[in-house]
């Protein structure tokens, strides 16, 4: 069964600082890897997309990484803001457009 | 970028009654549509894959004459939540593939339509 699990299933911090969100699959074959963010109440955002020979990808302040041969990946939240607070969901294609949601990392950011 | 609406956000109606939601696909002609059902702190579940002129593809233990889906257009597919129930109340988000552009079958969601059966 295709799997992704995702940690820490929340975690809080202080404005400003950065975070780092986890994400493990069992995803095969494999496609590509995403990752989401969704606000509370909301449909899913793209942050960003890695096929297998990516190892990292930026946007803005979110940077994910993929290390397609231990099949993990990483969201790393620089500088974070309070509008960064979301949960940030982890999501690996295989084939078929099927896709393997991970239950999401909640985000909470502080002043 | 590519957008996709869904009409209503929030519907509340009684025990018994069919409500219909819509996805649509604003700036891009989408083959195959997804409909998701999301319950609280939960991950989205995937309920349909919906293409259009053709019948929908229900996954596991989703019942298809409880959901049903219509993909009538590019850029248009509709879920009707028959006979609905307290148990019924959820989340439900869409999702389309655009035709052109991705390399990576992308997959954008609509905001979702929040569902309270009384």
């Amino acid at each position: 069964k295709n799997q992704v699990e995702q940690s820490p299933q929340s975690l809080i911090i202080l404005e400003g600082k950065n975070c780092t969100l986890q994400c493990n699959y069992t995803v095969s074959p494999f496609s590509n890897l995403r990752w989401y963010k969704q606000d509370t109440g909301r449909g899913p955002v793209s942050l960003t997309i890695m096929t297998f020979s990516e190892n990292t990808k930026s946007n803005g302040r979110y940077t994910a990484t993929l290390d397609a041969d231990t099949k993990q990946s990483s969201l790393h939240i620089t500088a974070s803001q309070l509008s960064d607070s979301a949960s940030y969901i982890c999501v690996v294609s295989g084939i078929n457009y099927k896709l393997s949601f991970g239950a999401g990392t909640t985000v909470t950011v502080r002043a | 970028g590519a957008v996709v609406s869904q009409h209503p956000s929030r519907v509340i109606c009684k025990s018994g009654t069919s409500v219909k939601i819509e996805c649509r696909s604003l700036d891009f002609q989408a083959t195959t549509m997804f409909w998701y059902r999301q319950f609280p702190k939960k991950s989205l579940m995937l309920m349909a894959t919906s293409n259009e002129g053709s019948k929908a593809t229900y996954e596991q233990g989703v019942e298809k004459d409880k959901f049903l889906i219509n993909h009538a257009s590019l850029t248009l597919s509709t879920l009707t939540v028959t006979s609905a129930h307290p148990e019924d109340s959820s989340f439900y988000i869409c999702s389309a593939i655009t035709l052109a552009g991705a390399s990576y079958n992308e997959q954008f969601f609509g905001p979702g339509t929040r569902l309270t059966v009384l």
